[in-house]
């Protein structure tokens, strides 16, 4: 079964600093890979994804993400974060097989942003 | 309409009752999914409708809950004889196509409480 890791439960940063945030997955056969962002009140919204080609993909607010597949990893980069970064985000991931097309999420991680 | 959408917001109801929950998908979309949200764990996937069939229930608990999209188009979550492990927010879904590499769009969930 398909499982998703996101080792870092909350982060707290300050203003200007860079970040990652780390997800491992589980399942050896294909994958797309999503991270997903939940603003404080605000429903879940994709921030990229990953389905094929370029292992660096970038997504909306200058964030983005490396897949390496020998590591099963698809860490989430911003190398500067702002106050409006504060959020949860989440690693997903669906795998090709027929008919399964739903999203495996992380647990999530809680970034906070000191002004 | 421009998003998903769910009814009710919240839902409190106590043990052993009947909820129904709501999402209207956005228009046109084929596929819809339902997930569950515990406090602290990630979105963690119910069912799967590609049109007016349920294509992947595989994510149901148990027979307590069951859900229907009789038109294609809104589904309602049932879950019968509630128990204060259920409570959670629901989280609607929907997608275009239904495809592995379609994004996948949140609702704004149903809060649901079971005392």
């Amino acid at each position: 079964a398909q499982s998703v890791s996101q080792h870092n439960h909350h982060v707290i940063l300050s203003e200007a600093a860079s970040l990652e945030l780390g997800c491992n997955y589980s399942y050896g056969g294909t994958v797309n890979l999503f991270w997903y962002v939940q603003y404080p009140g605000q429903h879940l919204q994709l921030l990229l994804k990953y389905f094929s080609g370029d292992p660096l993909v970038k997504g909306i607010k200058g964030f983005e993400a490396e897949f390496i597949k020998s590591k099963f990893s698809f860490n989430l980069r911003k190398p500067s974060v702002q106050w409006s970064d504060t959020a949860e985000y989440f690693c997903a991931v669906n795998a090709w097989r027929t008919g399964a097309n739903n999203l495996f999420f992380g647990t999530g991680t809680r970034l906070t942003v000191i002004p | 309409g421009a998003g998903v959408s769910q009814t009710p917001s919240n839902k409190v109801t106590e043990k052993g009752k009947y909820v129904e929950l709501r999402c209207d998908p956005i228009s046109g979309h084929t596929a819809l999914y339902w997930y569950r949200q515990s406090l602290g764990q990630g979105p963690e996937f119910l069912i799967y409708f590609q049109g007016t069939g349920a294509a992947d229930d595989s994510g149901l608990p148990n027979d307590r809950f069951f859900a229907v999209r009789p038109e294609g188009s809104v589904s309602t979550l049932k879950i019968q004889r509630t128990e204060r492990g259920d409570s959670a927010v629901y989280l609607c879904a929907s997608s275009q196509l239904g495809a592995v590499t379609d994004t996948q769009y949140f609702g704004p969930g149903t809060r649901l409480t079971v005392l």
